[in-house]
């Protein structure tokens, strides 16, 4: 079975702080994604990484940054922790699509980090 | 225009009944089609994927895609109260493709009533 480990289940920060938050795979993925969930806006994409020290940013990366140094782990950095950043955070990966046809490969997600930020 | 549209409900359903989940999408170049879905507390799994116009079955759920009217939808046969869940409707488009940057509707959250 596919794993995606985060670190922290529940982490409590406040105004300013650093965080990271640490994401592992075990299932050799190329594709690494981190997502917000909150009520009434649904799952939206911060960053993601197609390969070992790359990364692009996806629909809301302002006041977050990532590091994928090696190809099993995708960590999310907050440089400094605002109340408005409070939320859900889930940590994705997946294989590249199929050569045969490009399908799109599953997103296998991990367990979920609920940040509070005071 | 939010780009995948779902109902956020709650759609209540009774056991032993048809559940549908509508979700509509804007981009016309949008190529694969995923549901997924999200217990309370838990983190989405992928339950359906769809490429192609038409329905696809896989055990009692089947996906149903038309590109032209730009609709999704998910039927649930036998609905079972493990069912209950909120469900995400996720959308790749052309400019994407060959990659999995998703766009993820709000999700419909669904209740099967005993």
């Amino acid at each position: 079975d596919v794993k995606v480990t985060q670190s922290s289940r529940y982490l409590v920060k406040r105004t300013g702080e650093k965080v990271f938050l640490e994401c592992v795979q075990d299932m050799d993925h190329e594709n690494m994604f981190w997502y917000r969930q909150d009520p009434g806006l649904g799952l939206r994409l911060i960053y993601f990484s197609y390969d070992v020290k790359m990364k692009e940013k996806g629909d809301i990366p302002e006041g977050y940054s990532v590091s994928r140094e090696k190809k099993e782990r995708f960590s999310l950095i907050l440089e400094s922790a605002s109340t408005n950043q409070t939320s859900m955070y889930l940590c994705a990966s997946s294989s590249p699509p199929r050569a045969v046809d490009l399908r799109i490969g599953e997103l296998f997600f991990g367990e979920g980090s609920r940040l509070t930020v005071l | 225009q939010k780009e995948v549209e779902q109902n956020s409900g709650p759609l209540s359903v009774p056991e032993g009944a048809i559940a549908s989940l509508n979700c509509t999408y804007s981009d016309r170049g949008s190529q694969s089609f995923f549901w997924y879905r999200q217990y309370s507390g838990k983190s989405p799994e992928l339950i359906m994927s769809i490429y192609s116009n038409g329905d696809k079955e896989d055990g009692r759920f089947t996906a149903q895609l038309n590109k032209a009217s730009q609709y999704v939808s998910l039927l649930i046969r036998d609905s079972q109260p493990s069912d209950s869940a909120t469900y995400l409707c996720a959308v790749n488009n052309r400019a994407n493709f060959g990659n999995e940057k998703l766009t993820f509707g709000t999700g419909t959250r669904l209740t099967i009533i005993p």
